[in-house]
């Protein structure tokens, strides 16, 4: 009931395109949801997070979709560009806690 | 002026040894965190203190002890390393209450051969 479940776990997408990651969940104790974007070699960075009372956030090119009901959220990345190239991982929080449950990661290129 | 930072970035040792990993925050953080990623970047949490108490402790081998000597840091020492304990190792703070997010240092890369 701790997981999140986080696919595809690679992604390859035409310069331009949309990427699209998905995540899922079963504990309806989570509250907060971000998603976290890791270079190589580098800590995972906060992009974007969203609250289970919103269904959709905006920042830029990217956007989290949230479905409170299917106990699902999703990150897309319009306008995808190379330097969009990393790896993604979607996370939630136990309400009351500090702990936050990481999914498995997405490993996106972004082809030039 | 980095706002989570660890040292060292690189850590290569023998089997047995004991090391520690330090961290640092400037953000005025009350909440810090150690992470463990795997050779699959899977991440996962080993401890979370709140100024200076431990509030997390998942399940993790006591040869791992972390100390929070004040808020501002957390610092991570490991007894008798085994070639299993070879990971990327994040140190990450957070604010008290509100949009929690937290914020993750770059990393240290551990070796045990």
């Amino acid at each position: 009931q701790q997981q999140v479940k986080q696919s595809p776990q690679s992604l390859i997408v035409q310069k331009g395109g949309i990427s699209i990651i998905n995540c899922a969940y079963e504990n309806t104790a989570f509250d907060y949801f971000p998603w976290y974007q890791q270079f190589p070699g580098k800590g995972p960075a906060l992009l974007i997070a969203i609250r289970p009372d919103v269904s959709e956030k905006k920042e830029g090119r990217f956007t989290i979709s949230f479905n409170k009901s299917a106990k699902q959220f999703s990150l897309h990345i319009m306008d995808s560009q190379p330097g969009d190239s990393a790896t993604y991982f979607c996370a939630a929080r136990t309400s009351g806690t500090y702990k936050y449950i990481f999914g498995t990661g997405t490993r996106l290129k972004v082809l030039a | 002026d980095t706002a989570v930072s660890q040292t060292p970035k690189y850590l290569v040792t023998q089997m047995g040894n004991d090391k520690s990993i330090k961290c640092e925050q400037n953000l005025g953080h009350d909440t810090m965190y150690w992470y463990k990623q795997d050779s699959k970047k899977f991440l996962k949490i080993m401890f979370s203190y709140n100024n200076k108490e431990l509030i997390i402790n998942e399940t993790v081998p006591n040869r791992f002890s972390p100390k929070s000597p004040d808020k501002a840091h957390l610092n991570l020492h490991i007894n008798s390393l085994e070639l299993g304990d070879s990971a990327v190792y994040f140190c990450a703070s957070s604010p008290f209450g509100g949009n929690t997010e937290a914020f993750f240092g770059q990393g240290t890369r551990l070796t045990v051969v």
